[in-house]
């Protein structure tokens, strides 16, 4: 089965630093690309950040380029994100997720999300 | 790429035929996903590459289009399929999703 699951949420301040990890198990973790999703309750889906399986091709969305970075340990099986220079509009349910291969095709497996708070 | 999604309320009755659709401000080729969400859950996905069905999605389930339009339909609404579906695409950064759209019980 697999299992995707989220850690390091948390309350934080406006323009401090805080990083997510995410652990997987149950395939074949090398073959697949790897997402960030937030989502503010009550509100829609935002897409984070992704990557692929070899780390070749990565991407942020435009909210958050250049203040978090995405990076996997395929020997931990782990992916992370490090977000960096925090604000108020960061705070979300951040969702890890597989996708379906190892280039970004459609989110296939979601944890249950970690909750972070910018506030001061 | 914008993706925007209409409508964005949708209400309808269990046996309905539902369409729900999706553009994009360009093309996307066939780089489509639908997801469905119920609430305090995680996304599910049901549609990839504008057609193809996830294992063990409901054949009620259908997608279709190309470049920048795409319906998502579902052939007969059941009681289960009462959530919020979103579209997302990948055919270049950043993979937007849309806004979502919330089928609700008329």
């Amino acid at each position: 089965e697999v299992q995707v699951v989220e850690s390091g949420g948390g309350l934080v301040q406006p323009g401090r630093s805080l990083r997510l990890s995410c652990a997987t198990s149950g395939f074949v973790f090398d073959d697949y690309a790897l997402h960030w999703v937030r989502q503010v309750p009550g509100k829609g889906l935002e897409w984070v950040s992704s990557i692929s399986w070899n780390s070749g091709s990565i991407g942020y969305g435009d909210s958050v380029k250049g203040r978090f970075s995405i990076s996997r340990d395929n020997a931990k099986r782990s992916v992370y994100l490090q977000m960096n220079s925090l604000r108020i509009e960061d705070t979300a349910i951040y969702y890890c997720a597989r996708d379906r291969a190892g280039w970004p095709r459609g989110i296939q497996h979601w944890g249950q999300g970690t909750l972070v708070i910018v506030s001061s | 790429i914008q993706m925007t999604q209409s409508p964005s309320t949708l209400s309808a009755s269990v046996g309905d035929r539902v369409t729900i659709t999706c553009r994009a401000s360009q093309s996307v080729n066939d780089w489509l996903a639908w997801y469905q969400q119920k609430p305090g859950k995680a996304p599910r996905l049901l549609i990839y590459r504008t057609s193809g069905l996830e294992r063990g999605v409901p054949s009620r389930f259908s997608g279709s289009g190309s470049g920048t339009e795409f319906t998502l339909t579902i052939g007969s609404l059941q009681p289960d399929d009462f959530a919020t579906y979103y579209c997302q695409q990948f055919d270049s950064y950043p993979w937007t999703f849309g806004q979502g759209t919330k089928v609700e019980i008329k």
